[in-house]
């Protein structure tokens, strides 16, 4: 069964270096997003991407936070400069089409800021 | 706004033991509801769903049931096994704003024993 995979599992970084994340959605989904999860607190959304451009964001997703989805299979998240409360699991997700389809999403990547 | 509330737990229980955990929610609009589980390591899986007032979400033993009268989707099962140790996230999605993101209760960690 097809699936979403996320790269990497989990990411140690400096705060203040940037990072990227990197998720491969479903193939023939048209709808992308990005939630979060920081430990012991509910999953959180971030952002949504559908045809090429920000459908909505979260009051979380400031200019720190950008997406892309640079070549039709990826889907990134990039976080500018990264702050010791940006450590999270990091969930990507997709799906076909509107009206509720179920979002279908990877396994997390965990982000560390020392 | 959309919010979800459900058991916290964690909560432990003998094989075969029944199960329920309670989510209600406030919602505008008509939202689809969903369940979702979170086996250890891995990332959220999608466990049933229901999308309109009195349909059954079924799947692997576990049952849902839309209440709009109580705005609830407690989610039972009958028999668990060892194997249904997990954390379990009820969620609920909207076509207002046009992005359908999930909203999510905080999750309830389930460990079965033998």
């Amino acid at each position: 069964e097809p699936e979403v995979t996320q790269t990497p599992s989990h990411q140690v970084t400096q705060m203040g270096q940037e990072v990227i994340l990197r998720c491969v959605p479903i193939s023939n989904h048209l709808y992308f997003y990005w939630y979060r999860q920081i430990l012991g607190q509910k999953v959180e959304f971030l952002v949504s991407f559908y045809n090429n451009e920000i459908s909505e964001k979260s009051e979380i997703f400031d200019d720190q936070f950008s997406v892309e989805r640079p070549d039709g299979s990826n889907f990134t998240l990039k976080i500018r400069s990264t702050k010791l409360e940006d450590s999270a699991m990091y969930f990507c997700a997709s799906k076909t089409g509107p009206f509720n389809q179920p979002q279908h999403f990877g396994d997390g990547t965990r982000l560390s800021i020392l | 706004g959309n919010s979800v509330t459900q058991m916290e737990g964690p909560v432990t229980l003998s094989e075969e033991a029944f199960l329920t955990i309670n989510c209600t929610y406030t919602a505008t609009g008509y939202p689809s509801l969903f369940w979702y589980v979170q086996y250890p390591g891995e990332g959220l899986q999608l466990l049933l769903k229901a999308t309109k007032a009195d349909d059954k979400g079924s799947n692997k033993g576990f049952e849902a049931t839309y209440r709009k009268e109580t705005t609830s989707f407690h989610l039972e099962k009958g028999s668990v096994q060892v194997s249904d140790s997990a954390v379990y996230f009820c969620a609920l999605s909207t076509t207002q704003g046009g992005s359908e993101k999930l909203v999510f209760g905080k999750g309830m960690k389930l460990t079965v024993n033998p």
